[in-house]
């Protein structure tokens, strides 16, 4: 059964550090664009960042560009997202999601985990 | 960036319905265009990829249509299920954004 789980948000406060986790399982993490977007309380989607097949090309949203970071284990299937020098204005509900492109629609998401950045 | 905006932004209708949803573009993405529904606490779903494609296990009442920059979500016949807020998304190019959303509530 194809399924992304996410965990690693908390409550934590502006400036520090989190690492958000994605694990995959019932597919392969390298045969898919693994994207991240993110949903602030009671507002819309918006797009994160997305870890090519290969894993080498990544690509970031101006807002996250240079305090987020993306990387991958094969070995474990999983995707993290290690965010840096957080800001009130990160706080949403982070999913993981599938594309078979880079380009296609995002067809399988993880449940969110939420990160609040509050002093 | 590419700018998507959805209209209307909020829309009341009843079981039975015809509804459309727009999507413009603030440049053309050619056929890269995508549609969303998401209900209250729950991950968004795919519903179209491509602009048309209907993605599997997605009732046939929904449709998608356009070109270029303008592109609408059509639902043929409101069922209880669907009222929820419905996105769209270009995944033309990065940042892969999407729209406002549109909530599409009960009369």
């Amino acid at each position: 059964q194809v399924q992304l789980v996410e965990s690693g948000g908390g409550v934590v406060q502006p400036g520090t550090s989190l690492r958000l986790s994605c694990v995959a399982s019932g597919f392969t993490v390298t045969d898919y664009a693994i994207h991240w977007v993110r949903q602030a309380p009671g507002k819309g989607l918006e797009w994160v960042a997305i870890i090519w097949y290969e894993g080498s090309n990544k690509y970031y949203a101006d807002s996250v560009k240079g305090r987020f970071t993306l990387s991958r284990d094969n070995s474990k299937n999983t995707l993290y997202l290690q965010m840096n020098s957080l800001r009130a204005e990160d706080t949403a509900m982070y999913y993981c999601a599938r594309a078979f492109s880079g380009s296609s629609g995002f067809d399988r998401w993880g449940q969110g985990t939420l990160v609040t950045v509050s002093s | 960036d590419i700018q998507m905006t959805q209209s209307p932004s909020s829309l009341s209708a009843s079981v039975g319905d015809r509804v459309t949803i727009t999507c413009r573009a603030s440049e053309s993405i050619n056929n890269h265009l995508n549609w969303y529904q998401q209900k209250p606490g729950k991950a968004p779903e795919l519903l179209i990829f491509a602009v048309s494609s209907l993605q599997s296990g997605v009732p046939s009442r929904f449709s998608g249509g356009g070109s270029g920059t303008d592109f609408t979500l059509t639902i043929s016949s409101l069922q209880p299920e669907d009222f929820a807020t419905y996105y769209c998304q270009q995944t033309y190019s990065t940042p892969y954004t999407f729209g406002q959303g549109t909530m599409l509530e009960i009369k």
